[in-house]
């Protein structure tokens, strides 16, 4: 098992750009999120999902887009990054127990 | 406005010293989570507790749930410089399956 990956690891974007991150994980789970991470700040819960095709948000969700054509996979899109999108990106999937974090994405915007 | 606090932030201390981390909140929650977060790595669990009151080892390494559910302590014993990194607390409400992280308490320990 891969467990949960995520690409790219790093991205540099210019103000206005777009981008997706990538999150798939191959142990079936239904329910999977993403999180932000900044100094002094935790985690905080973007976009989450409870299966294919059910999305809901987090505590942060604007400036950002998810969706949920597969079990597997649930990429988190940026429609026109903003400097204060800079931030370290985790994916996470998790059974009734455990939540699975993937190595994170890190994400500068200039 | 952080939904779980963490104190303390910032932590070093000398190998084999003793140390308790503290994760509070005026809400009240079903389940809470302890974490480690290792330099370029996404957290990994250590432990969930559930029933106020509860209290879990794993080791070196003690957690407790408050009795009201409001509040969560991880408590290490003559720490080690593996026990380096980032401690992350995370609680559950019962209306969904979000889970709100605390700000969190980076430990370093020296040999």
């Amino acid at each position: 098992n891969a467990g949960v990956t995520q690409t790219p690891k790093f991205q540099v974007l210019k103000t206005g750009q777009s981008m997706t991150l990538q999150c798939a994980q191959d142990m079936n789970h239904e329910y999977m999120s993403w999180y932000r991470q900044d100094p002094g700040m935790g985690l905080r819960l973007i976009h989450y999902s409870v299966g294919a095709g059910i999305t809901d948000q987090g505590e942060v969700p604007n400036g950002y887009n998810v969706s949920r054509s597969t079990t597997e996979d649930f990429p988190l899109r940026l429609l026109s990054a903003a400097p204060s999108q800079t931030s370290v990106y985790f994916c996470a999937s998790s059974n009734e127990e455990t939540q699975y974090f993937g190595p994170g994405t890190r994400l500068l915007v200039l | 406005t952080q939904l779980l606090e963490q104190s303390p932030q910032f932590l070093s201390i000398q190998e084999g010293e003793n140390l308790t981390v503290y994760c509070n909140s005026s809400s009240v929650f079903s389940s809470l989570q302890w974490y480690r977060q290792e330099p370029g790595e996404g957290p990994v669990l250590l432990v969930t507790v559930v029933t106020g009151g509860e209290v879990k080892k794993l080791k070196r390494l003690t957690f407790q749930f408050g009795d009201a559910r409001k509040d969560s302590s991880l408590h290490i014993t003559a720490a080690q410089p593996g026990d380096t990194g980032l401690y992350l607390c995370a609680g559950a409400m019962d209306t969904g399956n979000q889970f709100y992280f605390g700000t969190g308490t980076s430990l370093t320990v020296i040999p």
